[in-house]
């Protein structure tokens, strides 16, 4: 099983839909979890950390369940802009090194 | 101000040459990272120095070299260049370990 897995996508949504993608991890001594953002061709970019209460900017929503090792993302009110590919990263608890996931394309259409 | 600089941008090369990209960071952060990111689109993490020791070496060939000769840089050297070589390589920094990641813009390493 990947330290951190994540569906490739790519998820095909309408402008204005709701957005939700998860990602799990295997390390339950993790204790560092973010979202990254990276657009074609362009560096990763942090969007959000995730606490453990869960967390909101906008129109983004992060929520951490520990019980089932996962992540989730959710983005409100499309944007043509959100079309990128989101990374989830999560921390290796022992060596504090970060595993990063391989990403979920997102499309957003007109 | 470019918080994490990376030079050159785009590096296209012949297989066997010797080739260097230089990484630059003005945040003050004492751990810099290397990643491959290759056509997959899998962010592979190479190495890891923190206040200018390795920390993180992964199963990477020694033909790349890591050089930090200060907090605030870290070079990668890469010698005999193979054509499973050429990806993009994206240069990072962080406060500490496992602290957020600034990524600088990334290098084009194509061999020909």
């Amino acid at each position: 099983r990947k330290e951190v897995e994540q569906d490739p996508g790519p998820f095909n949504v309408p402008e204005g839909a709701t957005v939700a993608f998860n990602c799990t991890y295997s390390n339950s001594a993790s204790q560092s979890f973010f979202w990254y953002r990276q657009d074609c061709r362009k560096e990763p970019k942090l969007l959000m950390s995730v606490y453990s209460s869960g967390n909101e900017d906008g129109r983004f929503t992060a929520q951490l369940n520990r019980a089932s090792q996962y992540i989730s993302l959710l983005i409100r009110d499309s944007k043509l802009s959100d079309s990128a590919t989101y990374l989830c990263v999560v921390n290796d608890g022992a060596n504090y090194q970060l595993i990063w996931g391989a990403g979920t394309k997102l499309i957003i259409k007109p | 101000d470019t918080a994490v600089s990376q030079t050159p941008k785009y590096l296209v090369t012949q297989m066997g040459n010797d080739k260097s990209i230089k990484c630059e960071q003005n945040l003050g952060h004492d751990t810099m990272y290397w990643y491959k990111q290759d056509s997959k689109k899998f962010l592979k993490i190479m190495f890891s120095y923190n206040n200018k020791e390795l920390i993180i070496n992964e199963t990477v060939p020694n033909r790349f070299s890591p050089k930090s000769p200060d907090k605030a840089h870290l070079n990668l050297h890469i010698n005999s260049l193979e054509l499973g070589d050429s990806a993009v390589y994206f240069c990072a920094s962080s406060q500490d370990r496992a602290d957020t990641q600034y990524f600088g813009p990334g290098t084009r390493l194509t061999v020909l």
